[in-house]
């Protein structure tokens, strides 16, 4: 079955360092792979995404994620962490163009320390 | 962003009692969701419509019905609530390229 697995639950980063937040999937078949992004009492919104056409690939406010298939992750990263990152970042799998089918992570909270 | 707008924002409601969440989105997209949000469990898939009167479960469906008469409309449904049924809930739909999801803001349900 699909599974989507995000090891820790939260990570916090002092302003400017780096971020990064792992993300494992489990998968036969390539997917599609997503990084969302909560604020508080908001909808999701997403970040970036991977679909095949490259496996490192950027996303918005500075993020990028590599997919790296031999180890099944797709690890999201940013160099210099700011305040405003402190958000809820979720990472999703699709299965193909199975819509019924998009696996979310539990979620990783991420504060920033000044 | 995709237009989708959740009513209410916010309720608060007693058990047993039927309470309907509404989803509206502006983009003229064919797959809806309705996901609920609870700590340490992410998202989770409650119903998800493919085209108007076109239905089907999620992996949380117990509890829950939707309907969805036009293609801007997807209605969640809770028969009779229960505490368990505490929570956020976000409705989303998928844009053309390659299955993006956007979401709503989200209603926060409380059953005392």
């Amino acid at each position: 079955a699909q599974s989507v697995t995000q090891l820790g639950s939260h990570v916090s980063v002092s302003e400017g360092a780096l971020v990064l937040l792992r993300c494992n999937y489990s998968s036969s078949v390539p997917p599609y792979l997503f990084w969302y992004v909560q604020y508080p009492n908001q909808g999701l919104q997403l970040l970036l995404k991977y679909t095949s056409a490259a496996t490192l690939v950027k996303g918005i406010n500075g993020f990028e994620a590599e997919f790296k298939k031999s180890e099944t992750s797709f690890h999201l990263t940013k160099p210099s962490a700011h305040m405003s990152d402190a958000a809820e970042y979720f990472c999703a799998v699709i299965k193909g163009t199975s819509y019924d089918k998009v696996i979310f992570g539990p979620g990783t909270s991420l504060s920033v320390i000044p | 962003d995709a237009g989708i707008t959740q009513s209410p924002r916010h309720k608060v409601t007693e058990t047993g009692t039927p309470v309907t969440l509404r989803c509206h989105q502006t983009e003229n997209h064919r797959y809806m969701y309705w996901y609920r949000q609870d700590p340490g469990h992410g998202l989770r898939l409650i119903h998800y419509s493919y085209g108007v009167k076109d239905t089907d479960k999620g992996e949380v469906s117990d509890g829950y019905s939707v309907s969805r008469s036009k293609t801007e409309d997807f209605l969640l449904t809770l028969e009779s609530a229960t505490s368990s049924q505490t929570s956020v809930y976000f409705c989303a739909t998928v844009g053309t390229l390659h299955n993006e999801q956007f979401f709503g803001p989200g209603t926060r349900l409380t059953v005392l």
